[in-house]
């Protein structure tokens, strides 16, 4: 079985830009979970997404948004980019009945100019 | 609030050495307990698992065990190889919610 991909795997964009992240969760996952992880701050949660609803938010501003397809792949944007928002974006889908494990992509890597 | 606290790092050993890094949470239910490991430039992968207490997880030659009484679950390995070189996330997931909280991480270098 596939595992989670994630696309691109690295980003570079300028301040101001907007910026779309893509992730394929694992066949029949319909659990999808974004982190956001950078050197100061660790892991962090940023939403998740079961059945193309939001169920959970973490701590991030509206500029930060997603949305999941009835497929269950999911898509994040960032508006506006700032520095601070250069990070390793993961992504991480689960069957939720097996002991909510979840399985991470590799990221993207996007980096703010 | 439900968080999960592990020991900073870098941890440094020679091969062969024993590994040990604490883990230590605080949840309100009953939670599943995870180790997930981040090799230089990949994803998580998930390393070891435990949904109740006394639970022992194992993989690789690493295990943890769910301790309620003390509320914790500290990674364990007899001998580290310098391919264990890592970093090293505890978690929690509270079930139904599927929101998991981490550790801060805790990077693992094992010299030859």
């Amino acid at each position: 079985k596939a595992g989670v991909t994630q696309t691109p795997r690295y980003l570079i964009k300028t301040r101001g830009q907007q910026v779309t992240l893509s992730c394929s969760p694992i066949s029949g996952h319909r659990s999808v979970s974004w982190y956001q992880q950078t050197p100061g701050q660790g892991l962090q949660f940023l939403f998740e997404y079961f059945s193309e609803t939001q169920r959970n938010k973490g701590n991030f501003p509206g500029r930060f948004s997603g949305r999941q397809f009835s497929n269950s792949r999911s898509e994040m944007n960032v508006s506006t980019l700032e520095l601070g928002d250069s990070a390793l974006y993961l992504c991480a889908s689960s069957l939720l009945t097996d002991s909510d494990t979840q399985y991470f992509g590799p990221g993207t890597r996007l980096t703010v100019l | 609030g439900d968080s999960v606290t592990q020991m900073e790092g870098p941890v440094t050993l020679s091969e062969e050495a024993f590994l040990t890094i604490n883990c230590t949470y605080t949840a309100t239910g009953y939670p599943s307990l995870f180790w997930y490991v981040q090799y230089p430039g990949e994803g998580l992968q998930l390393l070891l698992k435990a949904t109740k207490a006394d639970d022992k997880g194992s993989n690789k030659g690493f295990e943890a065990t769910y301790r309620k009484e003390t509320t914790s679950f500290h990674l364990e390995k007899g001998s580290v190889q310098v391919s264990d070189s890592a970093v090293y996330f505890c978690a929690l997931s509270l079930y139904n919610f599927n929101k998991f909280y981490f550790g801060s991480g805790t990077k693992l270098n094992v010299k030859p």
